[in-house]
């Protein structure tokens, strides 16, 4: 089955350091790639997405991520976190023609002072 | 700029009432999409649809159904709602035509308690 992966539940990390969220996909066809963001009690917000093109992606607040597909990940970067990042981050991929998002099942990034 | 709202914020209902959860685009979308949120299992799809009177099951429709009789309303019903439906429900809304794959904008979320 088609699926998508988050393996840490909660990524704790101290303000200004670097963190990385992992991601990974399981599918045989053409994938899209996305990184939401949900701050507490609010809806999620679109990061940043891959649809094709320049592997490397650029989003909003500081985030990156690169795609690979030889090791099907889609891993979120930022070189410098600050508390207001602290949030949960939730991986989603569409695969195929479909017009639907199969998430991950989140993590929790924690900053502290 | 896309918004997506959502009637309630809260809501607590008994067991057994029937329950209507709204969603509201204003940018013309034609795929709406209701999601369930529980701890650990991040976002699962409920309904889909993609035009007027147009709905396509989830992974997890079993004790809900849609309605959308408008392009830009899009309804969750519980016919009889259980403990177990307790949780965060998040609509959203994408476009459907002239591109590879267009994002969904989501609503504010309704935590829905069923005591």
């Amino acid at each position: 089955a088609q699926s998508v992966t988050q393996l840490d539940s909660q990524v704790p990390v101290f303000e200004e350091a670097p963190v990385e969220l992992r991601c990974n996909y399981s599918s045989s066809v053409s994938v899209y790639l996305f990184w939401y963001v949900q701050y507490p009690n609010q809806g999620l917000q679109l990061l940043l997405k891959y649809l094709s093109g320049s592997t490397l992606v650029k989003g909003i607040n500081g985030f990156e991520a690169e795609f690979n597909k030889s090791q099907t990940s889609f891993h979120l970067r930022k070189p410098s976190v600050h508390i207001s990042d602290t949030a949960e981050y939730f991986c989603a991929a569409s695969l195929g023609s479909s017009y639907k998002l199969i998430f991950g099942s989140g993590t929790r990034l924690l900053v502290r002072p | 700029d896309v918004k997506v709202t959502q009637s309630s914020r809260y809501l607590v209902k008994r067991t057994g009432e029937k329950v209507f959860l709204e969603c509201v685009q204003d940018m013309d979308h034609e795929n709406m999409f209701w999601y369930r949120q529980d701890p650990g299992l991040g976002l699962r799809l409920i309904y889909f649809s993609y035009d007027v009177k147009m709905k396509e099951k989830g992974d997890i429709p079993e004790g809900y159904s849609v309605s959308r009789e408008k392009k830009e309303r899009f309804s969750l019903i519980l016919e009889s709602a259980s403990t177990n439906q307790t949780s965060m429900y998040l609509c959203a809304s994408s476009q459907m035509t002239g591109g590879p794959f267009y994002e969904q904008y989501f609503g504010p979320g309704t935590r829905l308690t069923v005591t």
